[in-house]
């Protein structure tokens, strides 16, 4: 199947400033990336949409301007996370798709500790 | 709305089947998907069905019926492995993955 990597796995940062995460489609061309935030116990709730390209497509009640998304690649997303707080906290999951797929592939995800 | 409806928890002793139960309301459908979920990981794919009926794949087998909104995973044989979130997940018309809150199953010796 298609791999999905995303670094770093783990960070930890204080409170105030920026972390930036990034996930690569190894072995396909992916056309779209969607960025999740899971908190414990929670469901997976999708924050974005990007195409190559062009601009990410946010859910409501994402800020856009905090939660910083470049798909400037098909193969290369990146998540940016601005002036984090503690309850930035959690668990951020990238997924990717290719062109014509329903599938979405995952990244093993990336643990966000903010003191 | 877009709705999913999956039990909170379930239990199951190893060597058993169990069967996860998923209802769904979705604005237009293009499937269903379930993924796998271990503690602290990402999740991982089970089964796709588009059509009506059981998909089988090993263990892990998969039904879907359409006019009623309604899908199961029937995991047999069950392992201590097998303990993790399954995820059902429906296709919107937008082709966006819709996500409940999953079903933790706990596996017993």
């Amino acid at each position: 199947g298609a791999v999905v990597s995303q670094h770093p796995s783990r960070v930890i940062c204080k409170s105030g400033t920026s972390v930036k995460i990034e996930c690569r489609s190894l072995d396909f061309q992916a056309t779209t990336m969607f960025w999740y935030r899971q908190f414990p116990k929670q469901s997976l709730m999708l924050m974005a949409t990007s195409n190559e390209g062009s601009k990410a497509t946010y859910e409501q009640g994402v800020e856009k301007d905090k939660f910083l998304i470049n798909h400037a690649s098909l193969t290369l997303s990146t998540l940016t996370v601005t002036s984090a707080h503690p309850e930035d906290s959690s668990f951020y999951i990238c997924s990717a798709r290719g062109d014509q797929e329903y599938e979405q592939y995952f990244g093993p995800g990336t643990r966000l500790t903010v003191t | 709305g877009q709705n999913i409806d999956q039990p909170t928890e379930m239990t199951a002793t190893e060597g058993a089947i169990v069967q996860i139960n998923c209802t769904y309301q979705t604005s237009g459908f293009n499937g269903l998907f379930w993924y796998q979920q271990h503690a602290g990981e990402a999740p991982t794919f089970l089964s796709y069905n588009v059509l009506d009926g059981l998909e089988e794949k090993g263990r892990f087998s998969s039904f879907l019926s359409r006019s009623k909104g309604y899908s199961y995973l029937l995991l047999k044989e069950l392992q201590m492995k097998d303990s993790a979130s399954y995820l059902c997940a429906p296709l919107d018309s937008n082709y966006q993955l819709i996500w409940g809150a999953g079903t933790k199953l706990i596996i017993k010796p």
